[in-house]
């Protein structure tokens, strides 16, 4: 089976930087999604990890540790704007995608 | 403008009226899936398909029924709506049914109420 497992809720201030982490189990992994979604949005695409290591976008990264079943999301220079949810997702073959529950982040002046 | 596009986006009904939600996609995609959003639980696929007159189920598909007649329309059948398919849907698509690595592009969203 699988499991994913993210922390609910975070808080942050605007400027800062913040680390959302996400662990799993699986027993087939192809890579590992990251999306963004706001309030009653649909979720929009972040970044996507198949290998080791930190893949850089902008203010957001991510990094995987395939050996560990750990990634995380870091979000720099905080802005009000990317108060949303970040929902992890686990590719572990071509016809699915299993999502963890999301962290809600919250971001303050 | 590629999209994903469902309808209706919020709908009311009482249990047992069937029901249908569509999703149209614009982008020729291959794969597209369904999947349901409660509190606490996250996203849940619910059927997907790899291409016309291909699907199969996810992980909660009790109750719900789909087809796939043209590849670019992907709807979702509720039979005999319960109070425990309120919820928020949202279909989603990518375009080669065989490559995991592509991100899947998803719709607004529809929010079911069932009474």
């Amino acid at each position: 089976g699988q499991n994913i497992d993210q922390p609910t809720e975070m808080t942050a201030t605007e400027g800062a930087i913040v680390q959302i982490n996400c662990t799993y189990q699986t027993s087939g992994f192809n890579g590992l999604f990251w999306y963004q979604q706001h309030a009653g949005e649909a979720p929009t695409f972040l970044s996507y990890n198949v290998l080791d290591g930190l893949e850089e976008k902008g203010r957001f990264s991510s990094f995987l540790s395939r050996s560990k079943g750990y990634s995380y999301l870091l979000l720099k220079e905080l802005q009000m704007k990317d108060s949303a949810s970040y929902l992890c997702g686990l590719s572990g073959g071509y016809n699915k995608l299993i999502f963890g529950a999301g962290t809600r982040l919250a971001v303050h002046p | 403008e590629a999209q994903v596009t469902q309808n209706p986006r919020y709908l009311i009904t009482v249990t047992g009226k069937k029901l249908t939600v569509t999703c149209s996609q614009n982008m020729n995609h291959e794969y597209m899936s369904w999947y349901r959003q409660d509190p606490g639980l996250g996203l849940r696929q619910i059927y997907y398909s790899m291409n016309v007159e291909v699907t199969d189920k996810g992980d909660v598909p009790e109750g719900y029924k789909v087809s796939r007649k043209e590849k670019r329309n992907f709807p979702l059948i509720l039979e005999s709506p319960s109070p425990n398919q309120t919820s928020l849907y949202f279909c989603a698509s990518r375009g080669t049914a065989y490559n995991s690595n592509q991100p899947q592009h998803f719709g607004d969203g529809t929010r079911l109420s069932i009474l």
